[in-house]
């Protein structure tokens, strides 16, 4: 049973970079089978996607956010990490992780349980 | 960007059916792939339901979606106070760029 687990500060300074990182258990985030990645929910608000890495090292971004966002993969540590670069206000939101599983309908079939951030001025 | 448009909330009482619409475009709608997410009060979102009706381990048969057109529709039988929750529709866009596009997420109130 694939686990996953955010991790990282709660609290950012405005102008600062967010960093978090998402460790994987119950398979090998180099899995062909996934992409891995990272979903935002503004406190009240719906789900927005940030973005994904693939095994590969590949990246897909979402364009509102592709300016400031990194995703990158340990495989070392079977990790992969989120930085988003000069946050505002407007990225305080809970961050989940979340495996991508390819096919057809690629859902997103496994959640962290999300990490409140907070982005302080 | 595209849009799904889901309605902000529904309610019905317990034991009673529930529908819940995910419209999209035909740019968007890439074949009706939508899946399902349920997220119950202060947690995670979950998948619901995915493919022609495919449940997770632990999701009911009550839950199940139709299509029609650009529009699909999450339906909820014998409706429990344990329903009680936001859902979202979402779509992976696997063009040029790739990007998630999910619903604004409709919130389920049982009577």
């Amino acid at each position: 049973q694939l686990q996953l687990q955010e991790s990282g500060p709660g609290l950012v300074s405005s102008s600062e970079t967010l960093s978090l990182t998402c460790t994987v258990s119950g398979d090998s985030i180099s899995s062909v089978s996934y992409y891995w990645g990272w979903i935002r929910q503004p406190p009240g608000k719906g789900l927005e996607w940030i973005g994904n890495v693939y095994s590969s090292g590949s990246t897909y971004y979402n364009p509102s956010l592709k300016s400031r966002v990194t995703l990158s993969l340990d495989t070392s540590r079977n990790q992969f990490s989120l930085k988003l670069w000069s946050v505002t206000a407007a990225d305080t939101a809970v961050y989940y992780c979340a495996s991508q599983r390819l096919g057809s309908w690629d859902e997103l079939d496994h959640w962290g349980q999300g990490t409140l951030v907070t982005v302080s001025s | 960007q595209s849009v799904l448009t889901q309605p902000p909330s529904v309610s019905a009482a317990p034991g009673q059916k529930v529908t819940i619409s995910c419209s999209g475009d035909s740019s968007n709608m890439r074949g009706n792939y939508v899946t399902w997410y349920q997220q119950l009060p202060g947690t995670a979102p979950k998948l619901l339901i995915y493919d022609n009706n495919k449940r997770p381990p632990g999701i009911p048969d009550r839950f199940s979606v139709s299509k029609s057109g650009t529009s699909v529709t999450l339906d909820i039988t014998g409706l429990q106070t344990g329903d009680e929750a936001d859902y979202y529709c979402g779509i992976w866009d696997s063009s040029l760029s790739g990007n998630w596009v999910f619903g604004g997420g409709t919130k389920l109130t049982v009577l």
